[in-house]
């Protein structure tokens, strides 16, 4: 167990709709990542939040969003979906941005 | 640009067989090197990790890796393979240099344990 928790585990929704993937860091830890995983694209990073403020972008598509909040948990909204957004949705955190990262559970996305 | 390369994409080893998979990396200042392991329907756990030091890094279940810069490589070993040690594994390049901190990850190497 890393200590970093994601909501819900799976979730079944259909095309066009809108969700929102939630993720809670380990205690201390102030940055949190997002990441897809998709058999054909592999690991990909989407993007980074440090103690509130978004670090760093990575092949995030504008139909993506993400916030981290006070309490530094962040969530992560998938709107317009399409059945190319089926994937699972990592979360990771870091003490800070120059240390490694830990990974939760996931989130199964599944587009129909 | 930085990037990792997993030569192999799947290999099967004994029981009880020693085990190499390959990571080579590109990235144009020290590079900051770990690789993770994925079991099926789980997260990525961390195996190990390199920033500075000794090039022959340790990590958890009995896991090592080193560093090469002259092939800019990064390569984990184990000596005897336990069945539990079927999963994905991936190697990953952190870049610092700007203000965030991303991780380049291989495409992984999927590891078949047999009897």
């Amino acid at each position: 167990d890393s200590g970093v928790t994601q909501t819900p585990k799976h979730l079944i929704t259909a095309t066009g709709q809108r969700v929102t993937l939630r993720c809670s860091p380990r205690s201390g830890d102030l940055s949190v990542y997002w990441y897809q995983q998709s058999l054909d694209q592999g690991l990909q990073f989407l993007i980074q939040y440090y103690n509130g403020e978004e670090r760093a972008k990575g092949n995030i598509l504008e139909r993506f969003s993400a916030q981290q909040f006070p309490d530094l948990h962040s969530e992560l909204n998938l709107s317009s979906l399409e059945l190319g957004d089926s994937a699972l949705y990592f979360c990771a955190s870091s003490v800070s941005p120059t240390r490694e990262q830990f990974f939760g559970p996931g989130t199964r996305l599944t587009v129909l | 640009a930085q990037s990792v390369t997993q030569p192999d994409i799947h290999i099967t080893v004994s029981e009880g067989a020693s085990l190499e998979l390959r990571c080579n990396y590109s990235y144009g200042a020290t590079p900051y090197l770990f690789w993770y392991v994925q079991s099926p329907g789980q997260g990525l756990q961390l195996l190990l990790k390199y920033f500075s030091g000794d090039t022959l890094v340790q990590g958890i279940k009995g896991f090592e890796a080193e560093f090469k810069r002259s092939q800019s490589s990064f390569n984990l070993r184990k000596p005897s393979v336990h069945w539990s040690d079927a999963a994905e594994y991936f190697c990953a390049v952190g870049d610092w240099s700007g203000t965030g901190n991303q991780f380049y990850f291989g495409t992984g190497t999927s590891l078949t344990v047999i009897p």
